[in-house]
């Protein structure tokens, strides 16, 4: 069973495109929601996090949007640059369990 | 260093061989972890150490076999692996107070079993 289902699992975006990568979870007890960025030869790091009692939370460039009655969250890259390809993983914490549920990654391609 | 490091980064052995992963982390954590990343699946937690005690084993098959002797070092002992073995394993590390802190991966060690 996956608890955290992640899609697409490719996109490619023209440099200045906005990049909307999709995460959904059945779980309702899940109450930390982190985003991961993966480099190529590299491990995960956290890019952004939001928890269920605000909608949206943005960084930068970078905003993550939550609809806690649909149990769903999304990333949203905008002015995406050649230098945001990379692989993208939504995941999913509950309450301080220390136990992260990863979605399968989405690759990102900006093209120049 | 800084950071959590990961040796080695490439290990290629056979399915009688016995080898060990090592992880380092140098940012005053208390909660190490290992990860198993495969193609087309999710990264799945292994292993989850908070103090040196081993607070998760997630099914993992016994041919793995985790190590914590402090809170900076963390090792994965392998022995008769098989091909399906073969994937990115990553160690990562957290405050671990409970407090969804953000976990610092290294960078990975490519496991090919042979």
């Amino acid at each position: 069973q996956q608890q955290v289902k992640q899609s697409p699992q490719s996109l490619i975006v023209q440099k200045g495109g906005i990049s909307i990568i999709n995460c959904a979870y059945e779980n309702t007890a899940f109450d930390y929601f982190p985003w991961y960025q993966q480099f190529p030869g590299k491990g995960p790091a956290l890019l952004i996090a939001i928890r269920p009692d605000v909608s949206e939370k943005k960084e930068g460039r970078f905003t993550i949007s939550f609809n806690k009655s649909a149990k769903q969250f999304s990333l949203h890259i905008m002015d995406s640059q050649p230098g945001d390809s990379a692989t993208y993983f939504c995941a999913a914490e509950q309450g301080g369990s220390e136990k992260l549920v990863f979605g399968k990654g989405t690759k990102l391609t900006v093209n120049p | 260093e800084t950071g959590v490091t990961q040796t080695p980064r490439h290990l290629v052995m056979g399915m009688t061989n016995k080898k060990s992963l090592k992880c380092e982390q140098h940012l005053g954590h208390n909660a190490m972890y290992w990860y198993k990343q495969s193609a087309k699946k999710p990264l799945e937690l292994m292993f989850v150490y908070n103090f040196k005690e081993q607070t998760e084993n997630n099914s993992v098959p016994s041919r793995f076999s985790p190590e914590c002797p402090n809170s900076s070092h963390l090792f994965l002992h392998l022995h008769t692996l098989q091909p399906e073995d073969s994937a990115l394993y990553l160690c990562a590390s957290s405050l671990g107070s409970g407090q969804n802190n953000e976990q610092f991966f290294g960078p990975g060690t490519r496991l090919t079993v042979l």
